[in-house]
């Protein structure tokens, strides 16, 4: 059973350009949680998803984020107009249903140049 | 102090000792998971302790979860130079399935 797999695991972007995540859960799982890691700091929630249904955004910011998990293929997470602010460590994590152990991706580390 | 803030910060012991580190929240918690994070990679799922237990093992690993102080402590035994990582507590409330994260305790086993 293969883990959470994410990619790109590197992702740089210049000022302006758009960035997307992909996260595939692993086998069996339909809930998926997106966090962001900046420097040095913990995992800070951002969006929580079952399938073709966003649960919770409360950590999404109001504007230029974007988050989906359509009911085929990978959940996704949007940036638009990338800022050097949104450097940072993406994790996606996965659970077979809610109040279980999330697990985690190996994380899209994006560099905004 | 932050919700799911851990204590110490950093920690360096020598290879074979035991290590321990804790965690204290603020809200009224489902589950608390420990997580470690080796520099520059993924989280590793450690434990999940839920709100209604006290205790749990997992190999080398004890989990102690006191609900009436909202604190938890991870304690490694006989540590070895692998176990050199970063360590988070993650808490979930009821009703919320989103992980309040720390700021994490950098643990360093020097052989």
């Amino acid at each position: 059973n293969a883990g959470v797999m994410q990619n790109p695991r590197h992702l740089v972007r210049r000022r302006g350009q758009e960035a997307r995540l992909r996260c595939s859960p692993m086998k069996g799982h339909s809930h998926v949680y997106w966090y962001r890691q900046l420097p040095e700091e913990g995992l800070k929630f951002m969006v929580y998803l079952q399938k073709e249904n966003i649960i919770d955004e409360s950590g999404m910011p109001k504007e230029r984020f974007s988050a989906e998990f359509p009911k085929e293929g990978p959940s996704i997470l949007r940036i638009q107009q990338v800022v050097r602010g949104d450097s940072a460590a993406y994790f996606c994590a996965s659970s077979p249903d809610a109040g279980y152990e999330q697990y985690f991706g190996p994380g899209t580390r994006l560099t905004v140049t | 102090s932050q919700q799911g803030e851990e204590d110490p910060q950093a920690l360096s012991i020598q290879e074979g000792e035991n290590a321990t580190m804790n965690c204290s929240y603020k809200t009224s918690i489902n589950n608390l998971q420990w997580y470690r994070q080796n520099s520059g990679r993924g989280l590793v799922h450690l434990i999940l302790i839920r709100s209604n237990e006290r205790e749990k093992h997992s190999g080398r690993l004890r989990v102690t979860l006191d609900t009436s102080k909202k604190s938890s402590s991870l304690l490694i035994t006989a540590s070895r130079a692998a176990d050199t990582a970063s360590y988070f507590c993650a808490t979930a409330d009821f009703g919320n399935e989103k992980l309040t994260f720390g700021t994490g305790t950098r643990l360093t086993i020097i052989p």
